[in-house]
């Protein structure tokens, strides 16, 4: 399958730090890639769509202004996490979408990113 | 929101097939059932997709009722590496959201 590299796969911060987190589609161009958070023992939870060229879809619940998304190219998007605190603490998965498929459209997800706020 | 029910958790013999069941009985006619892995710490891993037929794979096998309420997903032979969360999702390729899935353990 598709290839997604995350980068860093962990990181820790200091509180009221920002934290960059990188997605990358190694083989193939993602017009759409997905951001992702979960919590110890939970599901995964869609925080934004982000489309290559454009401003980023949040879903409910998420606040823009704190994690904000980059999609400059068709390989690369960025989330960042602004003035992080210690709830923010979790792992964060990005997807991408490959176009390959004919039918129906998989998601290829990276490795995940570990973060910790101190 | 996810649209699917997953039993919580299931155990199988190591070798043997395990059968991993998902309810989504309100899937749309454009949706498909994806199915996905989470081994701890890891992102998640495709394993199989399909719209109304069966569909396999060197993974494994999706096997979607009729009505399309319903899908299983076949590991044939399962081994200790299949030892993780699967998440069945219903989506049209755009957005997936993810439910609470199915913890399988498979045992020496």
């Amino acid at each position: 399958g598709a290839v997604v590299s995350q980068h860093p796969s962990w990181v820790i911060c200091k509180s009221g730090t920002s934290v960059k987190i990188e997605c990358r589609s190694l083989d193939f161009q993602a017009t759409t890639m997905f951001w992702y958070r979960q919590f110890p023992k939970q599901s995964l939870m869609l925080m934004a769509t982000s489309n290559e060229g454009s401003k980023a879809t949040y879903e409910q619940g998420v606040e823009k202004d704190k994690f904000l998304i980059n999609h400059a190219s068709l390989t690369l998007s960025t989330l960042t996490v602004t003035s992080a605190h210690p709830e923010d603490s979790s792992f964060y998965i990005c997807s991408a979408r490959s176009p390959q498929v004919s039918r129906g459209t998989e998601a290829f997800f990276g490795q995940g990113t570990r973060l910790t706020v101190v | 929101d996810a649209k699917t029910t997953q039993p919580p958790s299931m155990d199988c013999a190591e070798g043997r097939a395990a059968n991993l069941p998902c309810n989504h009985s309100t899937i749309s006619g454009n949706e498909y059932v994806y199915w996905y892995r989470q081994i701890h710490s890891q992102g998640p891993q495709y394993i199989i997709h399909g719209l109304k037929n069966n569909e396999t794979n060197e993974m494994a096998s999706l096997i979607i009722t009729e009505d399309r309420k319903s899908s299983t997903l076949i590991l044939p032979h399962a081994t200790l590496r299949d030892t993780a969360v699967y998440y069945c999702i219903v989506s049209t390729g755009n957005q997936f959201y993810f439910g609470t899935g199915t913890s399988l353990t498979v045992i020496p």
